[in-house]
């Protein structure tokens, strides 16, 4: 059962340009999390989704952040004309039906704003 | 609002044990973790414990929780160089799927 899939790892952009983050979830789970990681900080929630569903985006920035996990196909956070403070690490996290608390976390993209 | 505090740093000799603190704020915190960052990879569910519990035991892991002080902390026995990473500790908030992070120890193995 392969873990959960994020890609790119590492994604450089310069100021104003789009960045489109995937996350594919582990087998059989069908909850996918967004977090944030700034340099030398811990992780900051982002947005919950279900398939199809936005269950609570109150840790998104209200303007430039969505999120997305449609129906096929893998959950994407999509950050419009970036600036340099989104340089992050950016983690997304599985977890199965029902069981919202064990989450499952992916190896990261790494997002560096030029 | 809720928080969770961690020393940045710990430092043992190879074969020690090595104790990794947290304290929480949130008294309803439903479930407590923690996970292992090694060097540009991604966050490893070490264990978690449900805060009806006081201890968990998983190898050479043991979880302790004092609700009462809301304190967690992880031992890790016969530390290996293999140990060697950043240790967040989590909690859940109300919801139970929204983790509050400690901004993690960094554990240093010497030889």
């Amino acid at each position: 059962n392969a873990g959960v899939m994020q890609n790119p790892r590492h994604l450089v952009r310069r100021r104003g340009q789009e960045a489109r983050l995937r996350c594919s979830p582990m087998k059989g789970h069908s909850h996918v999390y967004w977090y944030r990681q700034l340099p030398e900080e811990g992780l900051k929630f982002m947005v919950y989704l279900q398939k199809e569903n936005i269950i609570d985006e109150s840790g998104m920035p209200k303007e430039r952040f969505s999120a997305e996990f449609p129906k096929e196909g893998p959950s994407i956070l999509r950050i419009q004309q970036v600036v340099r403070g989104d340089s992050a690490a950016y983690f997304c996290a599985s977890s199965p039906p029902g069981d919202t608390y064990e989450q499952y976390f992916g190896p990261g993209t790494r997002l560096t704003v030029t | 609002g809720e928080d969770v505090e961690q020393s940045l740093f710990l430092s043992v000799r190879e074969g020690d044990s090595s104790v990794i603190n947290c304290t929480y704020t949130d008294s309803s915190s439903t479930y407590l973790y923690w996970y292992k960052q090694e060097p540009g990879a991604g966050l490893q569910l070490l264990t978690y414990i449900f805060s009806n519990m006081d201890m968990k035991q998983d190898q050479r892991l043991t979880v302790l929780l004092n609700k009462k002080d809301k304190h967690l902390s992880l031992r890790i026995a016969d530390t290996q160089t293999g140990d060697s990473a950043i240790y967040f500790c989590a909690e859940t908030s109300d919801s139970n799927y929204q983790l509050i992070w400690g901004a993690g120890t960094k554990l240093i193995i010497k030889p």
